[in-house]
């Protein structure tokens, strides 16, 4: 059963530059959410993608953008990146849509440094 | 509104028990708890949600008191396995639906 899966496992990239992480879920499941996690903290909501769509969005300026494919993988999208874009950017899968009781499952992430 | 963990950290010797609180200002639909170890993903432990239902994937007990917005975990008879950062994540009313709100973690080093 293969769970989910991120690349690149790590990206070094320049102020003002653009990145794309990528995302596949959890065999089974249809629902993919972002999150930021900075050294320290837990993890950060940035949205969530469930039907092709953007269900639901956290507090994140419009630079942060994502996608879902039909076949339910994901790619966030970073543009003009800020040295406070640096964290662990983790994606998680799950089955169903929104909703207050469905288990997530997390991938190993992306660590993203900024210079 | 993040939710509040406690303690911050703690230091068990193999065999011992801990509790880990988890509380939110706000009414809760539900609480997630995941384990984290260094450089790797968090891992799912437990959902608990309104009405008393529970689900989960490891001999890990925990109880939700949505009176008080109050949730917590026990660990009991800890292993090594055990050691780890743990957070609580919340879904509450005020939120979109399934939009889990995380605390700063409680940091649980397990000794031989």
């Amino acid at each position: 059963d293969a769970g989910v899966t991120q690349s690149p496992t790590h990206l070094i990239k320049t102020r003002g530059q653009q990145v794309t992480l990528r995302c596949s879920p959890k065999s089974g499941h249809d629902t993919v959410s972002w999150y930021q996690q900075a050294l320290g903290q837990g993890p950060q909501f940035i949205f969530q993608y469930y039907e092709e769509e953007e269900r639901q969005r956290g507090n994140f300026p419009d630079r942060f953008s994502g996608h879902q494919f039909p076949n339910y993988s994901s790619e966030l999208n970073v543009n003009a990146l800020l040295l406070g874009d640096s964290a662990l950017y983790l994606c998680a899968s799950s089955l169903g849509g929104p909703g207050p009781g469905y288990e997530q499952y997390f991938g190993p992430g992306t660590r993203l440094t900024v210079t | 509104q993040q939710p509040v963990q406690s303690p911050q950290a703690v230091i068990l010797r193999e065999g011992e028990d801990a509790v880990i609180n988890c509380s939110s200002s706000k009414a809760l639909y539900s609480v997630h708890w995941y384990r984290q170890k260094h450089g790797e993903a968090p891992v799912f432990l437990m959902i608990l949600l309104k009405g008393g239902e529970q689900k989960g994937h490891e001999k890990i007990s925990a109880s939700f008191n949505e009176k008080k917005q109050q949730s917590s975990l026990y660990l009991t008879a800890s292993q090594l396995s055990y050691s780890g950062t743990y957070f609580c994540g919340t879904v509450d009313y005020g939120g979109s639906q399934g939009n889990l709100i995380f605390g700063k973690g409680t940091k649980l080093s397990v000794k031989p």
